[in-house]
């Protein structure tokens, strides 16, 4: 059973650039967050689908955009990249009934330089 | 606004030693809490977890306990092993955000040999 896949697992960016990044939750799981982790830092949400909806989104900006397809994966999608975006960008599901039990995949570490 | 922050950024314990890891969490109305591992080039991955109903919770070496009083969480791990070595974070989620998770800034275990 395999749990949370995310593509690629590194990637380089120049700023000004836009990158799309790759999420297929565990089997069985039709809920996907997104986060932020910063070097040092907690992860931060970004948002979180179900259903092909945006349902909730944490205080990042409009240029933070994402999509999920009918069989539940995901892509998030950033524009306009700044040198802060760089970070580790986890994606986590879960069953929307599930309530706080998210599976973490091993996240895409995304540089701007 | 509200978050959740770790006191300690970083604990050195001998081998075979008991760790103890705390938590301090800022949103009275969080009413479930999870302990997070996160090994380098690894996403989080669930430790235990503790409903607000309980003030005490064991898993298999973990045990997690929560004063409500003083808004304070701790992670207790006993025998401490090599493999223990790892970001430990605490995480809380109040009914309302479903799946929103908010993590503190981590703190990570060094085990001696």
């Amino acid at each position: 059973d395999a749990g949370v896949t995310q593509s690629p697992t590194h990637l380089i960016k120049t700023r000004g650039q836009q990158v799309t990044l790759r999420c297929s939750p565990k089997s069985g799981h039709d809920t996907v967050s997104w986060y932020q982790q910063a070097l040092g830092q907690g992860p931060q949400f970004i948002f979180q689908y179900y259903e092909e909806e945006e349902r909730q989104r944490g205080n990042f900006p409009d240029r933070f955009s994402g999509h999920q397809f009918p069989n539940y994966s995901s892509e998030l999608n950033v524009n306009a990249l700044l040198l802060g975006d760089s970070a580790l960008y986890l994606c986590a599901s879960s069953l929307v009934y599930g309530g706080a039990f998210l599976h973490f995949g091993n996240g895409t570490r995304l540089t701007v330089t | 606004g509200e978050s959740v922050g770790l006191h300690l950024p970083t604990l050195s314990v001998q081998e075979g030693d008991n760790s103890i890891i705390n938590c301090a969490y800022s949103n009275s109305a969080s009413d479930y809490f999870i302990w997070y591992k996160q090994e380098s080039g690894k996403g989080p991955q669930f430790i235990i977890d503790i409903r607000s109903n309980m003030d005490k919770r064991q898993g298999q070496r973990v045990t997690v306990l929560l004063n409500k009083t003083v808004k304070h969480l701790s992670l207790q791990i006993a025998a401490t092993q090599p493999g223990d070595s790892a970001v430990y974070f605490c995480a809380e989620i109040w009914s309302g955000a479903n799946s929103k998770l908010t993590f503190g800034k981590g703190i990570t275990l060094s085990v001696r040999p």
